[in-house]
């Protein structure tokens, strides 16, 4: 069965930054791509991006434009998402899901603190 | 950007009763409209793709309607495990944007 099992939370200072990882399985990983998707505490969902697993191709959300990086490592069936230079308002559950369109299988989120 | 509006914000419904959530885009997406419901704690879960298109393993008493900017997601006879926020989500045009969500409560 498709899995995607996400890193532990993390928790950052300001201006720092945060890698989360999305470990996959059940399903041949370049067939699909990943998307990043968050949520801060009692909020909606807020799409962040994706990644084409087949070759790389991304698209980020133009408010994290320059902060955001996802990648994917082939070899281990992991994507990962990078956040950089984290604010307070970046404090949210992370989460990889698979699809670029709509998102049929979700890790089990990823909580990010962003806290002095 | 497109937004996506929800009505209700929430509804506190009986079970076994119709439950019908709309939601509105701010311009036409054809039907690129997608819908989860999300439990406390709990990763969300894709009831419906594509405005209409049923989802493995999900009960057939979910199902939606619609196109361009108006859409419908149908509960027929809520159980008590329904109970959750349910979110309609678009991937027409980038960026891809969710609904506020509808929170659905059992009386």
């Amino acid at each position: 069965q498709v899995q995607l099992v996400q890193s532990g939370a993390e928790v950052k200072k300001p201006g720092a930054s945060v890698k989360v990882s999305c470990k996959a399985s059940g399903y041949t990983f370049t067939s699909y791509g990943i998307s990043w998707v968050r949520q801060a505490p009692g909020q909606g969902l807020e799409w962040m991006g994706w990644i084409s697993a087949y070759n790389g191709n991304t698209n980020y959300a133009q408010k994290l434009q320059g902060r955001v990086t996802m990648t994917t490592d082939t070899s281990t069936s992991t994507a990962y998402m990078e956040l950089r230079s984290l604010r307070s308002d970046d404090t949210a559950v992370y989460y990889c899901a698979r699809g670029t369109e709509y998102f049929q299988h979700w890790g089990q989120g990823t909580l990010v603190t962003v806290s002095s | 950007e497109i937004v996506l509006t929800q009505s209700p914000d929430f509804q506190s419904v009986t079970p076994k009763e119709k439950v019908t959530i709309t939601c509105r885009a701010s311009q036409s997406i054809g039907s690129s409209l997608h819908w989860y419901q999300q439990k406390p704690d709990q990763s969300p879960k894709l009831l419906i793709k594509y405005a209409s298109q049923s989802i493995s393993g999900v009960p057939s008493r979910f199902s939606g309607s619609g196109s361009g900017t108006d859409f419908t997601l149908t509960i027929n006879s809520l159980e008590a495990e329904d109970a959750a926020t349910y979110y309609c989500h678009q991937s027409s045009s980038l960026p891809f944007t969710f609904g506020p969500g509808t929170k659905v409560d059992i009386k």
